[in-house]
């Protein structure tokens, strides 16, 4: 069974710095795709960004960047530059495409921008 | 331009009544699926539907009765409510496990509450 840890419950970062949520799966796949989301208190699910498990060039959505490790099944996201718009749940989340398209989200994480 | 619709956005109700909460997504995907965030904000798939076929079931009690009268509406009935059924319920889509398209939209939330 596939699983996803998030192990920060909770982070504070002042503005402007740059703060890395961490994300560790657990699966058996080798094709699946790993998603970040974030929940502002709006309560509406975004899309921060994505990753295909075939890629190995880490992506990157302007401020927001993961650092992906395969083998060590790790996926942690990186925000640049935090803004206060920053402060929100975020959810790490995997996906295996092409089978039962079931997507298993973490926990997540509550971040904290201070001004 | 909603890609992801619920209605309503909150709903109260008695302990014992039966309601519903309703889904429209215009993304032309094939699959949707409706989660429940409990209050520790852990995101759980109850249904996943594809083509109007269900093809995840979690353990959910059977009070909990989703309806796809076509592959762009997913409704979620839910018969004597209790008051362990408050919470968040998200419905979300995804195209089939295509890439790049493999990620889910989600809509804003409905959150129930049982008095």
């Amino acid at each position: 069974a596939q699983t996803v840890t998030q192990s920060q419950p909770e982070m504070s970062v002042q503005e402007a710095e740059t703060v890395t949520l961490s994300c560790t799966y657990d699966t058996s796949e080798n094709n699946y795709y790993l998603f970040w989301y974030k929940q502002p208190p709006s309560r509406q699910m975004i899309l921060v960004i994505r990753q295909e498990a075939y890629k190995q060039q880490n992506a990157t959505e302007n401020r927001f960047s993961v650092n992906f490790q395969k083998a060590a099944k790790s996926f942690s996201l990186k925000i640049s530059d935090s803004q206060l718009g920053d402060t929100a749940m975020y959810f790490c989340a995997f996906m295996r495409p092409l089978r039962d398209d079931k997507i298993i989200f973490g926990k997540g994480t509550r971040l904290h921008i201070l001004p | 331009d909603t890609a992801v619709s619920q209605t309503p956005k909150y709903l109260v109700t008695q302990m014992g009544n039966d309601k519903s909460i309703k889904c429209e997504q215009n993304l032309g995907h094939d699959t949707m699926y409706w989660y429940k965030q409990d209050s520790k904000k852990f995101l759980k798939i109850m249904f996943s539907y594809n083509n109007k076929e269900l093809i995840i079931n979690e353990t959910v009690p059977n009070r909990f009765s989703p309806k796809s009268p076509d592959k762009a509406h997913l409704n979620l009935h839910i018969n004597s409510l209790e008051l362990g059924d408050s919470a968040v319920y998200f419905c979300a889509s995804s195209q089939d496990g295509i890439p790049p398209n493999t990620e889910a939209f989600f809509g804003q939330g409905t959150r129930l509450t049982v008095v």
